[in-house]
């Protein structure tokens, strides 16, 4: 029954690795979304994606890679892991523009 | 800068009481919305305010919006344990086509019991 799952919820990976994180949403939304929340709480777009379409990519460095095989599923690729991205990933949905956002459980990535 | 900043940063009340908390926000809006966080969840929706409203009411909650000032409060009144979390306003910026929402910086909301 989960709207927006994400995996894995934690991830603990060393510096110069490459990971994944996975989100879907069985909601029917057009438009995901990847947030980073930082170690002060502070939430910041990375990407959004409607219909399968990039629309936002918000300065992230290109070492990041969103990837959406179907309108319900977006994942984020990291290449060459840094300690500085180390941080929760939240994926969220919408109907569209401002319309509500529902938020998966997030990802806490460790880099060491 | 950020868009949204949140007034306190930190809030501590006894159970009962009320809270609140602003919002402030630098550019045109189409809607602003706030958002509850519980420690280590994701964030979840609580009330959208549309740019033509200035009061909205849902439960315990009521938000209010004056675009003139580009703010907004959040009250959420007799307060319970539960409502223990971070909370958020993001804004729904006019510019067409940018399909986000700018979150705020957040205020931590410890209710005691």
């Amino acid at each position: 029954d989960t709207a927006v799952s994400q995996t894995p919820k934690y991830l603990v990976t060393q510096m110069g690795n490459d990971k994944s994180i996975k989100c879907e949403q069985n909601l029917g939304h057009d438009t995901m979304y990847w947030y980073k929340q930082d170690s002060k709480k502070f939430l910041k777009i990375m990407f959004s994606y409607n219909n399968k379409e990039l629309i936002i990519n918000e300065t992230v460095p290109n070492r990041f890679s969103p990837k959406s095989p179907d309108k319900a599923h977006l994942n984020l690729h990291i290449n060459s892991l840094e300690l500085g991205d180390s941080a929760v990933y939240f994926c969220a949905s919408s109907h569209g523009k401002g319309r509500k956002a529902f938020f998966g459980q997030g990802t806490r990535l460790t880099v060491v | 800068s950020q868009q949204g900043e949140e007034d306190p940063q930190a809030l501590s009340i006894q159970e009962g009481e009320n809270a609140t908390m602003n919002c402030s926000y630098k550019t045109s809006i189409n809607n602003l919305q706030w958002y509850r966080q519980n420690s280590g969840r994701g964030l979840v929706h609580l009330i959208l305010i549309r740019s033509n409203e200035r009061e909205k009411h849902s439960g315990r909650l009521r938000v209010t919006l004056d675009t003139s000032k580009k703010s907004s409060s959040l009250l959420i009144t007799a307060s319970r344990a539960a409502d223990t979390a971070s909370y958020f306003c993001a804004t729904d910026e006019t510019d067409f086509g940018n399909e986000k929402l700018t979150f705020g910086t957040g205020t931590r909301l410890t209710i005691i019991p």
